[in-house]
């Protein structure tokens, strides 16, 4: 398996533009969370998806923020409009669902946003 | 609402000398606690986990874990570190539905040649 895949994996914009970053998880990984890190504040979740369906968006920072995950394979994080204290690393992870607990979430390798 | 502490922002370590990392939490049950690493540029990969029975983990990298629930603690250890390890390091626990994960705010670990 390729693992988590992030597109792009550096974004540059200028501030007022809309932002999409686009996730695809592990095949057969019933959850999808996406992340933002920034060096303020650490590694902070935005918001997770379990069976496509949104779970928890309460670490949404914002109504410019917005989530989608439109199948199994696909989800997107929109931005707009974008604003500087926007740029950060974004994460995108993905897991199994559970009986137990405790299986591992797999991250992707992160998109960079720059918003100028 | 659980969280974590990471008390050392940054550790310095020589080649070949042992490390441990600190790591608190804050959690009303019985935890789910990972230690992730992140090399430059990369995403996080995860080291080890503890979920319950043995307290000390084992994880990839020649890394190991002891939880202590008297000190709310989860500290990562090896007994010889490589120039490779130097990277950032995360703990994290998880909720009691395992849904989501509350990470501390990491480590950065600088190897001396």
């Amino acid at each position: 398996d390729a693992g988590v895949i992030q597109s792009p994996r550096h974004e540059v914009t200028e501030m007022g533009q809309e932002v999409t970053l686009r996730c695809k998880p592990i095949s057969g990984h019933d959850y999808l969370f996406w992340y933002r890190q920034t060096m303020m504040r650490g590694l902070e979740l935005l918001i997770y998806f379990n069976n496509n369906v949104p779970i928890d968006d309460s670490g949404m920072p914002e109504d410019r923020f917005s989530a989608k995950m439109p199948n199994a394979s696909f989800s997107t994080l929109k931005i707009q409009p974008s604003e500087p204290r926007d740029s950060a690393v974004y994460f995108c992870a993905s897991r199994e669902a559970s009986s137990g607990g405790g299986d591992e979430q797999f991250f992707g390798p992160g998109t960079r946003l720059t918003v100028l | 609402a659980q969280s974590v502490t990471q008390p050392d922002i940054h550790i310095t370590v020589s080649e070949g000398a042992s490390l441990e990392l600190r790591c608190n939490y804050s959690y009303g049950a019985t935890p789910y606690l990972f230690w992730y690493v992140q090399s430059p540029g990369q995403g996080l990969q995860l080291l080890l986990k503890y979920f319950s029975g043995d307290t000390l983990v084992q994880g990839i990298k020649g890394f190991e874990a002891e939880f202590k629930r008297s000190q709310s603690s989860f500290n990562l250890r090896k007994p010889s570190v490589h120039w490779s390890d130097a990277a950032e390091y995360f703990c994290a626990v998880g909720n009691s539905g395992y849904s989501t994960l509350t990470f501390g705010k990491g480590t950065m670990l600088l190897v001396s040649p």
